[in-house]
């Protein structure tokens, strides 16, 4: 099944404690890309990635690191997180970025921290 | 970075009435996508509009791009409790270095519940 896979669902975790939430997705898709939910600000990206080892900014990478080592895997780091980070996030990919193609979302992993 | 504003932010309806979301932006925007998301699920994908002035149609919803292509509309007809959720209008803009268009801007979303 095509799907995009994030872990985990849930994690609670403290203040400075570094974390990673992994996304991977088997539909050999070339954009990647992670996106955090709050209320009334809608989705908001973080980072994305056009094609393995190329990364860039979204509207609010800061506190977030991601690598794209493999085409399949895209994991967002959290080195020190803070309780702003407190969110929803979710992984998506598509075939192509800037190209109108559409994205497919993971089930989203909810953050806390404490 | 492009705003893409969105509103309502919250919409109530009775089943069976008519339902719009809109999205507005002050720039033009090179495409607009729309996405749904059922309560406790993620976006999934609804339809993406390139030209300007052009309309889709997907059963009882109806999207629309403006003419100067800087504002989109969702229309439902008749809406059922299958409908509620928050949609999204989301537009691709370029980097800092104008050399790629990953960057996805999402509106803040409507809310749509339904009474039956």
């Amino acid at each position: 099944e095509a799907q995009v896979t994030q872990n985990p669902r849930y994690l609670i975790t403290v203040t400075g404690k570094k974390l990673t939430v992994t996304c991977s997705q088997n539909m050999n898709h070339e954009y990647m890309s992670w996106y955090r939910q709050d209320p009334g600000l809608g989705l908001r990206q973080i980072y994305y990635s056009m094609n393995v080892e190329v990364t860039d900014k979204g509207d609010v990478p800061e506190g977030y690191k991601v690598s794209r080592k493999e085409k399949r895997n895209f994991p967002l780091i959290l080195e020190s997180p803070s309780p702003n980070q407190t969110s929803l996030y979710f992984c998506a990919s598509s075939f192509y970025g800037g190209r109108g193609s559409p994205l497919h979302f993971g089930n989203g992993t909810r953050l806390t921290v404490t | 970075g492009q705003q893409v504003m969105q509103i309502p932010q919250y919409q109530h309806v009775q089943e069976g009435e008519d339902f719009t979301t809109y999205c507005n932006s002050s720039t033009t925007l090179s495409n607009i996508q729309w996405y749904k998301q059922r309560p406790g699920g993620h976006p999934v994908f609804l339809i993406q509009l390139v030209k300007s002035g052009e309309v889709k149609k997907q059963k009882r919803l109806t999207f629309q791009f403006g003419e100067a292509k800087k504002n989109s509309s969702l229309h439902i007809t008749a809406t059922q409790t299958t409908d509620v959720g928050t949609y999204f209008c989301a537009t691709e803009t370029p980097n800092a270095g104008g050399t790629s268009y990953g960057k996805l801007t999402f509106g803040q979303g409507t809310i749509l519940t339904v009474h039956p």
